[in-house]
């Protein structure tokens, strides 16, 4: 099975900064990885698929970058907006499963 | 526009069983592979059982040999049989239609699963 690591699983930033989340994954899963935002109550909203590709309507400050098993999220100016919790998760195979999760605080 | 409805999420008893729905639509549903993932009080997500359009079936190893998914394509419904159900299995549960490149594109509101006495 494909286990994937986040870091860090919490962070503090202010509105302005430069954030970024990584994801590694215990096997090559090649750009098979998405990143998701959950915020309290809510079902999860994509972000980014295929390692770097901007899901419709997201806004362009979020970028995903990496391929193999060393993968990013990067917020490049945090807004009050991205407070939530942010999931990377690979479909190279099954089991199909999520990182652990990195809660955002602004 | 995309829309999945959950359906049957109710207060169970330890062993028992229960029958999640979802209702699909604006897509043709038919062609789409679908997901239910999971996600207990306070934690992360969990991904449960994929169905794909023609019916094959993937289970977590929590759940195989308990959950079943199936799929009526005539309905445009996704269903997830459960049984054995123990207080690990407390969750909200989504239903996810996945892209046809295979990540996790449109999802439910949820529907809550409580196993308690």
């Amino acid at each position: 099975d494909i286990q994937l690591t986040q870091s860090p699983s919490f962070l503090s930033a202010s509105v302005g900064d430069r954030v970024t989340i990584t994801c590694r994954a215990s096997h090559d899963i090649s750009s098979f990885l998405a990143w998701y935002q959950q915020k309290p109550g809510k079902a999860p909203k994509p972000l980014i698929y295929a390692a770097s590709t901007l899901q419709s309507g997201v806004p362009s400050r979020f970028s995903g970058g990496g391929s193999g098993t060393d993968f990013t999220l990067t917020i490049s100016s945090l807004q009050p907006d991205d407070s939530a919790t942010y999931y990377c998760q690979h479909f190279r195979s099954y089991p199909l499963t999520f990182g652990g999760g990195t809660r955002v605080e602004i | 526009e995309v829309q999945l409805l959950e359906s049957g999420g109710d207060l169970v008893q330890p062993g028992g069983s229960l029958r999640l729905s979802c209702a699909a639509s604006g897509f043709t549903f038919s062609s789409y592979a679908m997901t239910w993932v999971r996600q207990a009080p306070g934690k992360g997500l969990e991904w449960v059982s994929h169905v794909g359009n023609t019916g094959n079936t993937y289970y977590a190893d929590s759940v195989k040999g308990r959950f079943t998914g199936s799929r009526d394509n005539s309905k445009n419904t996704l269903y997830l049989q459960m049984n054995s159900l123990t207080a690990a299995d407390t969750a909200v549960y989504y239903c996810v239609k996945r892209d046809s490149s295979g990540w996790f594109h449109y999802w439910g509101q949820g529907t809550l699963v409580t196993v308690s006495s």
